[in-house]
């Protein structure tokens, strides 16, 4: 499954599925790329990062694609489980320190 | 681990009231943010503090301001409650520029 971004809120996807999360970011001059996972009721955590010299950083079934040419993000979620069900932000970081965060995307994982 | 305290998880507070949210790191991080979250708005920065007494304007500070006196301590103040600030409020902290923040559980305001 896959999302596009500020227009589209909410993926569903199977499990087991891959999931892709698309996020365009608004600032050329950002060098520092963040995504985080929101569960219900709880604070923002941390999933995975990329710099702006790099243009894919891979985790534990995560990866981060970061197209600088055209100014977007993209989280890929392998293997889906129910446990990844949550809302998903993408974050810019200027040269400045300053944090600034997408709309977000809810991603829902179907048994 | 980081740990990054927002003083209450729950508040209700009168329209025209003084309320004062308090968040606290204990990493000795440089940067601390407020953001306040919005169903169908996402986070949105209200304040950023990138050393003790200094502070930058986010993208909706009108109605807020801040306070960072300690490095440890960063407070979000309503000078004057509305009701259109009933809002989840979330406190981050970062080591510095080229870092993740980590965020407190989140302050629920209702305004009434």
């Amino acid at each position: 499954g896959e999302s596009v971004g500020l227009h589209l809120p909410t993926l569903s996807v199977q499990e087991g599925d891959n999931s892709i999360i698309n996020c365009a970011y608004s600032n050329s001059a950002s060098d520092y790329f963040i995504w985080y996972k929101q569960e219900s009721g709880k604070g923002p955590q941390f999933i995975i990062d990329i710099r702006s010299n790099m243009d894919k950083r891979q985790g534990q079934r995560v990866t981060v694609l970061l197209n600088k040419t055209v100014k977007h993000l993209s989280l890929q979620i392998a293997a889906t489980q129910p446990g990844d069900s949550a809302v998903y932000f993408c974050a810019e970081k200027d040269q400045g320190g300053k944090l600034i965060f997408g709309q977000g995307t809810e991603l829902s994982v179907k048994p | 681990d980081v740990k990054v305290t927002q003083s209450s998880r729950y508040l209700v507070k009168r329209t025209g009231e003084k309320v004062f949210l308090e968040c606290v790191q204990d990493m000795d991080h440089e940067n601390m943010f407020w953001y306040r979250q919005d169903p169908g708005l996402g986070l949105r920065l209200i304040y950023f503090s990138y050393d003790v007494k200094m502070k930058e304007k986010g993208d909706i500070p009108e109605g807020y301001s801040v306070s960072r006196e300690k490095k440890e301590r960063f407070s979000l103040i309503l000078e004057s409650a509305s009701t259109n600030q009933t809002s989840m409020y979330l406190c981050a902290s970062s080591p510095d520029r080229d870092t993740e923040a980590f965020f407190g559980q989140g302050t629920r305001l209702t305004v009434v």
